[in-house]
């Protein structure tokens, strides 16, 4: 158990729908990062927050935002959905942001039908 | 960006040290060599991390080049329960932040 939680472990919903996940960095983390990994793409990095301010940015598509709260806890919502945006989505947490290592949580499993 | 390469699979039979090779000719010079693994149905799992010398902690070794243009994670005793795909990672520095892209990783399978 790295300490990271996410909710839901399992999400299904239509195409054209809007969903958030929500992520629980471990205590004492400030930095939250966001990878997608689905089958042909393997795992990418969305962006990531440090206290609350956005740090850096990967191929994070405009129909998806994310931001991290007062708590530390983030949400990375994804709108518009299309049958390409099933995958798991993984959050990772750190507590500088910096070359530490990155704790993963379990993931959630999206599927748009 | 800094790239990485791995061989796709590797075999290993059970109680032998596996070697797992990792490319990356266009480290930069802060960059730091980063491993990690994935169980099945899990998130990615920190292995090891070096800058230049040699590391050494509970799960592995990792021996970097003098270069720094390839290193090896080594498992020293595989179980089954490393089975599982090995990610060589660097930073991308492109920003001037910490992001990690992956590879394709390696795939190890360990043989009872």
């Amino acid at each position: 158990d790295s300490g990271v939680t996410q909710t839901p472990k399992h999400l299904i919903t239509a195409t054209g729908q809007r969903v958030t996940l929500r992520c629980s960095p471990r205590s004492g983390d400030l930095s939250v990062y966001w990878y997608q990994q689905s089958l042909d793409q393997g795992l990418q990095f969305l962006i990531q927050y440090y206290n609350g301010e956005e740090r850096a940015k990967g191929n994070i598509l405009e129909r998806f935002s994310a931001q991290q709260f007062p708590d530390l806890h983030s949400e990375l919502n994804l709108s518009s959905l299309e049958l390409g945006d099933s995958a798991l989505y993984f959050c990772a947490s750190n507590p500088t942001g910096g070359q530490n290592e990155q704790y993963f949580g379990p993931g959630t499993r999206l599927t748009v039908t | 960006d800094a790239k990485t390469t791995q061989p796709n699979s590797m075999e290993s039979n059970e109680e032998e040290p596996v070697h797992l090779p990792c490319n990356h000719s266009t480290i930069s010079g802060t960059d730091y060599i980063h491993w990690y693994r994935q169980l099945p149905s899990q998130g990615p799992e920190y292995v090891i991390h070096g800058l230049t010398s040699n590391v050494n902690n509970r799960m592995a070794s990792l021996a970097i080049a003098e270069d720094r243009k390839s290193s090896t994670l080594i498992l020293h005793r595989a179980t089954l329960r490393d089975a599982a795909v090995y990610y060589c990672i660097l930073r991308d520095t492109t920003s001037g932040t910490y992001k990690y892209i992956f590879g394709t990783g390696t795939r190890l399978k360990v043989l009872a």
